[in-house]
């Protein structure tokens, strides 16, 4: 059964700084993998979806890797800046059960 | 604008009572699903419905109820309300085709008094 965790639970940083979440899934079947992030209150906004035959996947200062053999994913924040504060959650599209399989999260504070 | 609507976006409501939430995707998707997001904010597949078909069906209650009258629209409802029925509930849609992501809606939250 696939699963999908996330560390560390919480960051708390000051702006500026670069920094790196991480994702481990269990089984490395899956179709892809999806970074989206949360704010309070709010719903999922998709970042980045790396296909599993992809390597990485940038966005602006978002930078996602995928080491699908080690069942392994890292988003890179590059210059965090307080707007960046938020929930980031991974998930996966699991191959088995082509079902989209999320994880714990990890909650993100930049401070001025 | 292009995206998944959910309504309502808050639901306060006794004990017992029965609702509904809708569910609409003007993406031109094939395949659309309703997500459980719980205290601890964890999120979880409670079904899934492909061109109105029922794909997946988790081990959910069935007083859950969801219903597709057409691929365009998914709603769910829950008859007798429960406590433990307080979450968030996010609908979301993608392609059949695995290489497509998932678009979620905004969520609507659900309290059970």
């Amino acid at each position: 059964k696939q699963e999908v965790t996330q560390i560390p639970a919480a960051l708390s940083v000051p702006e500026g700084e670069n920094l790196v979440l991480n994702c481990s899934f269990t089984d490395s079947a899956i179709y892809n993998l999806q970074w989206f992030r949360q704010d309070p209150g709010k719903g999922l906004t998709s970042l980045l979806l790396i296909q599993s035959s992809q390597r990485e996947q940038t966005s602006g200062r978002l930078n996602a890797s995928l080491d699908k053999s080690s069942g392994r994913s890292t988003l890179y924040i590059a210059a965090s800046q307080p707007g960046d504060s938020a929930t980031y959650l991974c998930a996966v599209r699991d191959r088995n059960t082509d079902k989209l399989i999320f994880g714990t999260g990890t909650r993100l504070q930049v401070f001025p | 604008d292009t995206a998944v609507s959910q309504t309502p976006k808050y639901l306060v409501t006794q004990m017992g009572n029965d609702k509904s939430i809708k569910c609409e995707q003007n993406l031109g998707h094939d395949t659309m699903y309703w997500y459980k997001q719980d205290s601890k904010k964890f999120l979880k597949i409670m079904f899934s419905y492909n061109n109105k078909e029922l794909i997946i069906n988790e081990t959910v209650p069935n007083r859950f109820s969801p219903k597709s009258p057409d691929k365009a629209h998914l709603n769910l409802h829950i008859n007798s309300l429960e406590l433990g029925d307080s979450a968030v509930y996010f609908c979301a849609s993608s392609q059949e085709f695995p290489n497509y992501g998932y678009t979620f809606g905004s969520g609507t939250r659900l309290t059970v008094v």
